[in-house]
């Protein structure tokens, strides 16, 4: 069974760092993995999907990084905003048209 | 681009009473998926449909049924709804047959209130 877990739970960091945030996963038989941001009481956002072929995918800001052999992930955010302040998930499925099983989410907070 | 689509946003159900979600996933995706958030928990699968066949089981109350119908839209239908039944229910559509990355696209979620 396949079981992802997320450090760390709560992070605030000042405005302009960059931050690190780890996704762990049991299972490395992955079909892909997936970064979610989720504003508090919202829906959630997909920000990166990165197949288990590939070891990191970009978009703007984000750059997110796949290690299956030690069943981790990364999601780096460049120059952090107040904006990006949200929770981020990531989530691992292990098949096509296979359930996404999510972390426990770290909250992100990013001050002024 | 059109978003998979949710309604209602919210419901309100006293105890005991039945509650319909209903999915409408981005046009031509052909799977479906169902998730149940509580509150401060991350999501947690339900169910899933491909081609109007459930295709995959979670941890769903047999209480619960869900069907996906002939034009792909799909319905959750919940009888005897408990206190614990409160959560966000998201709905998820993939495109299996063109999508290699097979990326599941969330809706904006169904806010259930059982009082």
């Amino acid at each position: 069974k396949q079981e992802v877990t997320q450090i760390p739970a709560a992070l605030s960091v000042p405005e302009g760092e960059n931050l690190v945030l780890n996704c762990s996963f049991t299972d490395s038989a992955i079909y892909n993995l997936q970064w979610f941001r989720q504003d508090p009481g919202k829906g959630l956002t997909s920000l990166l999907l990165i197949q288990s072929s590939q070891r990191e995918q970009t978009s703007g800001r984000l750059n997110a990084s796949l290690d299956k052999s030690s069943g981790r992930s990364t999601l780096y955010i460049a120059a952090s905003q107040p904006g990006d302040s949200a929770t981020y998930l990531c989530a691992a499925s292990t098949g096509t048209a296979s359930k996404l099983t999510f972390g426990t989410g770290t909250r992100l907070q990013v001050t002024l | 681009a059109a978003g998979v689509i949710q309604s209602p946003r919210h419901l309100i159900k006293e105890k005991r009473e039945t509650a319909t979600l209903k999915c409408y996933p981005i046009p031509r995706h052909d799977t479906v998926y169902w998730y149940q958030q509580g509150p401060g928990q991350d999501p947690q699968f339900l169910i899933s449909f491909y081609e109007k066949m459930q295709s995959d089981k979670g941890s769903i109350p047999d209480r619960f049924s869900a069907q996906q119908f002939s034009d792909y839209h799909s319905e959750l239908n919940m009888s005897s709804l408990e206190l614990g039944d409160s959560a966000l229910y998201f709905c998820a559509s993939s495109w299996l047959a063109g999508d290699a990355t097979d990326t599941q696209y969330f809706g904006p979620g169904t806010r259930l209130t059982v009082l």
